[in-house]
């Protein structure tokens, strides 16, 4: 069965720190997709990234970084210089190829203070 | 492109009434899922469809849940009778492709006092 754990509940830092917000998965197929939603305070989830279990290589986007580790099974996101438009509930998942659904994790309070 | 449409975006009604939940997914998306999302947690899939017929419902709670996709397009998701723990926000999410992203409506949060 498909599990997706975020262990940190909620982070505090302050503006321009950099934060990694950690996701462990679990899963039993080779083949299988992990996202990354942003959920705003207006609460509609908002894609950030999907990367597939055949595809290691880390990804920048602008502030935003992943770090895809398949030995440790974890998909890891880092936001450098932490703005306070970053404030959000962050949601890491999963997807198993045949299965088409997304499970996610509890999801990551991130709190950006000025 | 327009978005997923989800109606009404706030419910309140009292325990043992009833609810129903619209959605209009994306143009050309064949799958439409119904994820409830309890309050700090993260969504959970109640019901997922392939153009009219039903993938995956095996988290809905069948005795009070109940959702339709009526001509592979509209879904509407119906709640009867509402129990207290079924205060939420109900959400809809499209797909064009197996694998792909999820795009999400604006959600319908359901207060049942």
């Amino acid at each position: 069965a498909q599990k997706v754990t975020q262990a940190q509940t909620e982070i505090s830092v302050v503006e321009k720190e950099d934060v990694t917000l950690d996701c462990v998965y679990e899963t039993r197929d080779t083949t299988y997709y992990l996202f990354w939603y942003k959920q705003p305070p207006s609460g509609e989830l908002v894609f950030l990234i999907r990367r597939n279990s055949f595809d290691e290589q880390n990804e920048i986007s602008g502030r935003y970084s992943w770090n895809f580790q398949k030995s440790t099974s974890s998909f890891n996101f880092t936001i450098t210089a932490s703005q306070v438009v970053d404030s959000a509930v962050y949601f890491c998942a999963l997807s198993e190829s045949g299965a088409q659904k997304l499970v996610f994790g509890q999801g990551t309070r991130l709190t950006i203070n000025p | 492109e327009a978005g997923v449409a989800q109606s009404p975006r706030y419910k309140i009604i009292e325990k043992r009434q009833s609810v129903a939940f619209w959605c209009n997914p994306i143009s050309g998306h064949a799958t439409l899922y119904w994820y409830q999302q309890i309050l700090g947690q993260g969504p959970k899939l109640l019901i997922q469809f392939q153009n009219n017929g039903v993938v995956d419902d095996s988290q809905l709670p069948k005795d009070r849940f109940s959702a339709e996709r009526l001509k592979g397009v509209d879904s509407t998701l119906k709640i009867q009778p509402a129990k207290l723990e079924d205060s939420a926000v109900y959400l809809c999410a499209s797909s064009p492709m197996t694998g792909g992203e999820l795009f999400f409506g604006e959600g319908s949060r359901l207060t049942v006092l």
